[in-house]
């Protein structure tokens, strides 16, 4: 079976600390990787996708991908409040079909 | 990214009955999905809406119970038929757009008494 597994947290960071994020799979057919940012009550936004191995950087926001040890993480600098939210890692493998993380609930404190 | 609305946002239905939920896409996308979210749970893939064709579904899902229709590029609609408590969840819909990326509708919040 086809799983993507996150830790559920809560994950407590300090405001303007860094936060960080893991995500594991089990697909080594998987090609591409998404963080969505999910806030209660409101639909996942997508915030970050990577492809290849290595660092990709989105203002605030790292993703980091290593496929050769099936793990993608997203790093949160100089968190804020506002980014208290649960964070779902997706795997897309053959295909076009997401499998989803149970997600990661941050929570920032100021 | 492409602008999608859901209707209805939410509703409160008695067990036995059906709701159909609209999905509406800004623009033409080749791929639509449905996915369901329970409470305190992580996104469930129900099926990928095929434009001109049946709906794939996916294990644990089958078309008398979640049947989907996909008129045209930009709209789509999901039916919980026969509903029970169980079926209460949220429901989403999300495109594929921009290579590969998918984004999700607003969903609809769906309670079963």
């Amino acid at each position: 079976q086809k799983e993507v597994e996150q830790n559920s947290g809560p994950l407590s960071v300090p405001e303007g600390a860094i936060a960080s994020l893991n995500c594991t799979y089990s697909d080594r057919g998987s090609q591409s990787f998404f963080w969505y940012r999910q806030y209660s009550g409101k639909s996942p936004e997508l915030i970050m996708s990577i492809y290849s191995n290595g660092d990709k950087e989105d203002g605030r926001f790292t993703a980091q991908l290593n496929k050769a040890s099936q793990y993608v993480s997203l790093l949160i600098r100089d968190s804020q409040p506002s980014d208290s939210a649960t964070y779902l890692c997706a795997v897309k493998a053959a295909g076009n079909k997401l499998t989803f993380g149970g997600g990661t609930r941050v929570l920032v404190k100021p | 990214s492409a602008v999608i609305s859901q209707k209805p946002s939410r509703d409160i239905c008695q067990r036995g009955t059906s709701l159909t939920i609209q999905c509406q896409v800004d623009s033409q996308v080749t791929m639509m999905f449905w996915y369901r979210q329970q409470p305190g749970q992580s996104l469930t893939l129900i099926a990928t809406a095929n434009q001109g064709s049946e709906a794939t579904y996916e294990s644990g899902f089958v078309i008398d119970k979640f049947p989907i229709s996909r008129p045209n590029l930009t709209f789509s609609t999901l039916t919980v038929s026969n509903m029970s408590p169980e079926d209460s969840s949220i429901y989403l819909c999300s495109v594929e757009y921009r290579d590969n990326e998918q984004y999700f509708g607003p969903g609809t919040r769906l309670t079963v008494t």
